[in-house]
């Protein structure tokens, strides 16, 4: 079967420090992964999604970047955070054949 | 316009009762329909999934989608308090689409 792992739970950073996320999917080859970010109060929003290795799409223009280096690991990166990135950020899977997402547990992050 | 919306609630209920959730949306190109439930602290997951106009049913649960008039539903017959949580609908362009697009959701709870 499929897992997801998605690290750390929570975590609290300054203003201005760097940030890596880390997602892992198990199981599977060549998955679509997403990040999404769920600010409080508001809904999903689609951040960056991957098609392949080294394939990365961005939804919304911002201090943030993503990176696939490997097949099934999908990072969430940022050099320099903002008050504004505090939210709980979602990693998720699916296949490109298959319907809707798995997601990960997901991280809070707060911002200092 | 949101591509989604959703009335965020809450929604407070008795045990028992029985729930009816509600989205619109506003691509008339959406083809693809889900229902997330999400609990508290915790990544959303997969509960029920429609394609085009039609109702769907899985044991308490009972999705229906109406293309006409762009109008998404979920109902929750004998409602537990084990399903309080926050309903997210979800609508796609094509099957496995890279862009899953959410609604608001709206937060539930079942009182005992």
């Amino acid at each position: 079967s499929q897992t997801i792992h998605q690290w750390p739970a929570t975590l609290v950073q300054p203003v201005g420090s760097p940030l890596s996320l880390e997602c892992t999917v198990e199981g599977t080859s060549n998955p679509n992964l997403y990040w999404y970010r769920q600010a409080a109060g508001r809904g999903l929003q689609l951040l960056f999604y991957s098609v392949g290795i080294g394939q990365i799409s961005s939804e919304v223009p911002q201090n943030l970047s993503a990176s696939r280096p490997q097949d099934r690991q999908f990072i969430l990166s940022s050099k320099k955070l903002l008050l504004s990135d505090s939210g709980f950020y979602l990693c998720a899977w699916s296949w490109a054949s298959n319907y809707g997402y798995t997601f990960g547990s997901g991280t809070r992050l707060t911002i200092v | 316009q949101k591509e989604v919306e959703q009335d965020p609630g809450p929604l407070s209920v008795p045990e028992g009762a029985i729930v009816s959730l509600n989205c619109t949306y506003s691509n008339s190109a959406f083809q693809y329909f889900m229902w997330y439930r999400q609990y508290s602290r915790k990544g959303p997951e997969l509960l029920m999934y429609t394609y085009s106009s039609g109702n769907k049913e899985d044991g308490r649960f009972t999705a229906q989608v109406d293309k006409s008039s762009k109008y998404i539903s979920l109902f929750i017959r004998d409602s537990q308090p084990s399903d309080s949580a926050t309903y997210l609908c979800a609508s796609s362009l094509i099957q496995g689409a890279q862009k899953l697009v959410f609604g608001q959701g709206t937060r539930l709870t079942i009182n005992p």
